[in-house]
């Protein structure tokens, strides 16, 4: 299994401003991909972090608020942009090689006020 | 796309009873299916996995059960403890897709 460490692990943000958290893998993997979770609910699916080129991204979400990096098979980064309270959420990154189970980061738990 | 969900939000369990937790799914063509449990504070953790060619597989004190005729889905939990405590969740993928789809999540209390 594949060992995340996600940073930070949580932060409380004025509106307006700009949030990167950090997803670093142990080990290489096919694929990295960017979930929310809004309190209490499950998981939703923001983006897949393509190495290289530009994220791929679930409908809802775009590039201008959640800005993805990916620049090799170990690390991607996400930007929540431009925050308001709304935004407030757990994100977790997750790492899956093909036919395999996908493992999740301990998750980044973002307050806005 | 099409859902994959949960029957039941919340699961109250005594300790050392057995636990269910079901999930309903609406792909025909999800073929590989997860459960994850996922405790407070902390990011979902793998379980146990199932590809459609499997109507059982057993693990650690769980067993996952697939019905591919009625699309369902089912965890056992044996000798439940307090540390299952938690939110599990099922989520499936079909083989021409990588990505995974999640149902809403049971909450599981254990009773002392």
């Amino acid at each position: 299994s594949a060992v995340i460490s996600q940073k930070p692990s949580r932060d409380i943000c004025q509106r307006g401003t700009s949030l990167t958290i950090q997803c670093q893998v142990d080990s290489q993997v096919t694929m990295m991909f960017w979930y929310r979770q809004q309190p209490g609910q499950s998981l939703t699916l923001i983006a897949t972090a393509n190495q290289g080129s530009e994220a791929t991204y679930e409908s809802g979400f775009v590039i201008d608020k959640f800005p993805i990096s990916r620049p090799n098979l170990t690390f991607s980064t996400l930007t929540v942009s431009n925050m308001s309270p709304e935004d407030s959420s757990i994100y977790l990154c997750s790492v899956e090689s093909w036919g395999a189970e996908a493992f999740f980061g301990q998750g980044t738990r973002l307050t806005v006020v | 796309g099409e859902n994959v969900g949960l029957h039941l939000p919340t699961l109250s369990v005594q300790e050392g009873d057995n636990s269910i937790i079901n999930c309903a799914y609406s792909n025909s063509a999800s073929d590989y299916f997860i459960w994850y449990k996922q405790e407070s504070g902390k990011g979902p953790q793998f379980i146990i996995d199932i590809r459609s060619n499997m109507d059982k597989r057993q693990g650690q004190r769980v067993t996952v059960l697939l019905n591919k005729t009625v699309k369902h889905l089912s965890l056992q939990i044996a000798a439940t403890q307090p540390g299952d405590s938690a939110v599990y969740f099922c989520a499936e993928r079909s083989g021409n897709d990588y990505k995974l789809s999640f149902g809403a999540g049971t909450t599981v209390t254990v009773r002392a």
